[in-house]
């Protein structure tokens, strides 16, 4: 059975910094391409960024460009979010989501809060 | 970046009811189309990949069309466990993007 668990979710200052992560489990972690989505309360869903199988290619919205790093350890199959210089309107909702061999988000964690408030 | 607009954003139908969204993208996307479905509280599950290809497990009461810019997802026979959030999602750039959502509501 395919398992994403976040963790590293809290209550932040603006300007301040969070690291999340991702335990998967349940596949072969290293063979699929990763991303975060993430979903301000009551709104919709938004892409936050994506790294490649084996992370030598990271992808990212103009959002978070240059402040949110994706990154990834194979050997421990676990997925992380370096987000510095948070402001108020990245409080949401962050998922860790797999890629499937189709292009498509298959599988996705239960999902972690980010709350960015003085 | 690749704009996805759905319609409508919201609606509500009666159980047994047929049930069409629409997905436009604002350039050609060939049929690099999913749709998701969340329902309250839970995060969002795949529905149909490829445009048209419904993912293991899901009824086929829901199915998708669409090539291009234009994309329909349908329910044919609305339940009322559909209720929740329906999100369309081009997968053609790396740089993903959804639509806003439509959520469905039962009378």
């Amino acid at each position: 059975e395919v398992r994403l668990l976040e963790s590293g979710a809290g209550l932040v200052q603006p300007g301040g910094s969070l690291r999340l992560s991702c335990a998967a489990s349940g596949f072969t972690f290293s063979t699929f391409a990763m991303n975060w989505v993430r979903q301000t309360p009551g709104k919709g869903l938004e892409w936050v960024s994506g790294i490649s199988e084996i992370g030598d290619r990271t992808y990212y919205a103009d959002a978070v460009k240059g402040r949110f790093t994706i990154s990834r350890d194979n050997p421990k199959s676990t997925l992380y979010l370096q987000m510095n210089s948070l402001r108020g309107d990245d409080t949401a909702r962050y998922y860790c989501v797999k890629t499937s061999g189709k292009a498509s988000f298959d599988y996705w964690g239960q999902g972690t809060l980010v709350t960015v408030s003085s | 970046d690749i704009q996805m607009t759905q319609s409508p954003s919201s609606l509500s139908a009666s159980v047994g009811d047929r049930v069409t969204i629409t997905c436009r993208a604002s350039q050609n996307i060939a049929s690099y189309l999913n749709w998701y479905q969340q329902t309250p509280g839970k995060a969002p599950k795949l529905l149909i990949y490829s445009a048209a290809i419904l993912e293991t497990g899901v009824p086929p009461r829901f199915s998708g069309s669409g090539f291009g810019t234009d994309f329909t997802l349908i329910i044919s026979m609305v339940q009322p466990e559909d209720v929740g959030t329906y999100y369309c999602q081009q997968s053609f750039s790396a740089l993903f993007t959804f639509g806003q959502g439509t959520r469905l509501e039962i009378k």
